[in-house]
């Protein structure tokens, strides 16, 4: 069972076009990331959003962070080529020892067609 | 600065033969991380270290599987024997502070052909 969901799984879209990809749990964290990954290549972080509600923008790409910090959503407004790659989003859990861990979502695959 | 180094970038072995796969973090970074990614299951953490010193192997699939850090700029995740369901692609991610709410940063992967 995965503890974060996302979706869309794959999203192929043109040029110009507005899209928005989710990050579900029923699980509360006390920090939601963002990462793109581009082929060959390991992911990075976009963003850290950590107060419930929080909304950050970076250019035309928009961050929130659900009330209760259990979701989260990205919206990238006038999809670009340079956009695709694959999202991913990680929420920080405490485990059962004690520590702190990132667990990551399975992605969205984004292709932004010329 | 140099980023996250890893290597090989890519190995095909053969079932049953001994895999290591090498990272160095970038210098001054506190924490280390091992994580394996396939289609299947996604990114998943294997084992991190802080300060040199295993923190969390919950991650680790199975005996077969170990990492050592035997100091700051250097940490091996070794399987010995491998098998094809090893197969994916793992990553070491370095971060300067000691928690994992901190920004980890990747490095480019090393990707293990299990045959």
């Amino acid at each position: 069972t995965q503890l974060l969901e996302q979706s869309p799984q794959f999203l192929s879209i043109q040029e110009g076009e507005n899209l928005t990809v989710y990050c579900n749990s029923s699980s509360v964290f006390s920090s939601l990331q963002w990462y793109r990954q581009e082929p060959g290549e390991g992911p990075v972080l976009l963003v850290t959003v950590v107060t419930g509600g929080e909304v950050k923008k970076l250019k035309r790409l928009t961050f929130q962070f659900g009330d209760a910090r259990k979701d989260s959503s990205l919206h990238i407004t006038a999809a670009q080529p340079g956009d695709t790659g694959l999202y991913l989003c990680a929420g920080v859990v405490i485990t059962q020892g004690g520590s702190e861990k990132l667990v990551f979502g399975k992605g969205t695959k984004l292709t932004v067609n010329p | 600065d140099a980023g996250v180094i890893q290597s090989p970038r890519h190995e095909v072995t053969e079932m049953g033969q001994e895999v290591t796969l090498r990272c160095k973090p970038i210098s001054g970074h506190n924490s280390l991380f091992w994580y394996r990614q396939t289609m299947m299951r996604g990114l998943e953490l294997l084992i991190y270290f802080n300060n040199n010193v295993p923190i969390d192997d919950s991650g680790m699939p199975e005996d077969r599987f170990s990492a050592k850090m035997p100091n700051a700029s250097f940490s091996t995740l070794k399987i010995q024997p491998s098998e094809p369901r090893d197969s994916a692609v793992y990553f070491c991610a370095s971060s300067f502070l000691y928690t994992s709410a901190e920004e980890q940063y990747f490095g480019p992967g090393t990707r293990l052909t299990v045959t």
